[in-house]
């Protein structure tokens, strides 16, 4: 399967630690987002990264979050010292290359991984 | 900043009837896509829409994007229980590269 891949499915931290999301992004795809959704609501943004470069990042809170797509592997999402607030399911997508603000690339999206807070 | 408000929240059916959710945008977009996410899934891309006043159809499901390119809307012909789940829209200003999604239309559908 060439789709999307996020790890882990599930994770279950405690307030205070480190929560690592992990994304591979389809094979050919250079782009991947982030996002966040909450029960009962729609995908919020977070970031955009393209190959050790973020693009976009006006969705990412300002402290304890960080993104980054090396050279080589997965994309990271980390959150540090997770707060029961961050509880939701992210969601990794990726795009091959844009051709430009007038039509945007369907997004492909992986599984999500399910954080959840103590 | 940009936001995409998509009416309703909620909408149950009985198989066989229609259903359509609508989606406004407080900016001119450059395009808009629409997206279904089942309970406990991911979203998945059903179509994207870029010209004034395009109507698209897949089978059963027709979708519009407005003279404006301000709304759009997503209409199911005689739903099925397949069709369940959420349907999302996302637009893109034209200014960003940031996919901005709707709350999204929860449909259920009894038999």
């Amino acid at each position: 399967n060439a789709g999307v891949m996020q790890n882990p499915r599930h994770l279950v931290r405690r307030r205070g630690q480190e929560a690592r999301l992990r994304c591979s992004p389809m094979k050919g795809h250079s782009h991947v987002y982030w996002y966040r959704q909450l029960p009962e609501e729609g995908l919020k943004f977070m970031v955009y990264l393209q190959k050790e470069n973020i693009i976009d990042e006006s969705g990412m809170p300002k402290e304890r979050f960080s993104a980054e797509f090396p050279k080589e592997g997965p994309s990271i999402l980390r959150i540090q010292q997770v707060v029961r607030g961050d509880s939701a399911a992210y969601f990794c997508a990726s795009s091959p290359l844009n051709r430009g603000q007038g039509s945007n690339q369907p997004q492909h999206f992986g599984d999500g991984t399910r954080l959840s807070i103590l | 900043g940009q936001q995409v408000m998509q009416i309703p929240q909620y909408q149950h059916v009985q198989e066989g009837e229609d259903f359509t959710t609508y989606c406004n945008s407080s900016t001119t977009l450059s395009n808009i896509q629409w997206y279904k996410q089942r309970p406990g899934g991911h979203p998945v891309f059903l179509i994207q829409l870029v010209k004034s006043g395009e109507v698209k159809k897949q089978k059963r499901l027709t979708f519009q994007f407005g003279e404006a390119k301000k709304n759009s809307s997503l209409h199911i012909t005689a739903t099925q229980t397949t069709d369940v789940g959420t349907y999302f829209c996302a637009g893109q200003d034209q200014a960003g590269t940031a996919l901005i999604f709707g709350k999204g239309t929860t449909l259920s559908v009894s038999s």
